[in-house]
């Protein structure tokens, strides 16, 4: 079983939807929660992180993260044909100089 | 703006070749990451570094090495190319901090087809 789970899509949904993104994790130690995005032929850039539970608001996008279910979401809000991308979860556990275990990435499209 | 910078974003090898794959960071990061991006397993750690002459095995190290000589600069050795290594290598730099979650910037990747 993978440490981090995530399901790859892909994911086709129209303008101007809500997108859920979600990731399932077995290391209850993880502290720290990232979204990253990676466009086609790009390095991954993160987009949000979150430390340990509660909710992150950054714009169209909100972090979720539930450690008592080890549940992780990325709500994006009016998506645009420009989130068209692949986003990845990734998680730390502290104290270990910010080694990331990344999810295998959901590819999203938006289509017009 | 950070800056990672790979020395190539697509590259052909033989079987059997000494490949080095080089990253270059320019914010003074303490820490570099050597990645591969595989379909359906994601990114996963090959090696770190938290500092210069220093260097950590990751999750899948077996195959590889890695130098840092100067702090801007991490590189990846592949010493005897196979065709399992072909993927998708990324590097990544962040600031130090053990007890602290610090971003980690990636370069643009390169795709490494070894034959």
């Amino acid at each position: 079983q993978k440490e981090v789970e995530q399901d790859p899509g892909p994911l086709s949904v129209p303008e101007g939807a809500i997108v859920s993104l979600n990731c399932t994790y077995s290391n209850s130690a993880f502290q720290y929660f990232m979204w990253y995005r990676q466009y086609s032929r790009k390095g991954p850039e993160l987009l949000m992180y979150t430390y340990s539970s509660g909710n992150k608001e950054d714009g169209r996008f909100t972090a979720q993260v539930d450690k008592s279910s080890k549940y992780i979401s990325l709500f994006i809000r009016d998506s645009q044909p420009s989130d068209s991308a692949t986003y990845l979860c990734a998680m730390s556990v502290t104290g270990t100089a910010s080694k990331l275990t990344f999810g295998t990435g959901t590819r999203l499209q938006v289509t017009l | 703006d950070v800056k990672v910078t790979q020395s190539s974003r697509y590259l052909v090898k033989r079987t059997g070749e000494k490949v080095f794959l080089e990253c270059v960071q320019d914010m003074d990061h303490e820490n570099m990451f050597w990645y591969r991006q595989d379909p359906g397993l994601g990114l996963r750690l090959i090696y770190f570094s938290y500092d210069v002459k220093m260097k950590e095995k990751g999750d899948i190290p077996e195959g590889y090495s890695v130098s840092r000589e100067k702090k801007e600069r991490f590189s990846l050795i592949l010493e005897s190319a196979s065709t399992n290594q072909t993927s998708m290598y990324l590097c990544a730099s962040g600031t130090g901090g053990l007890t602290s979650y610090n971003e980690q910037f990636f370069g643009p990747g390169t795709r490494l087809t070894v034959l």
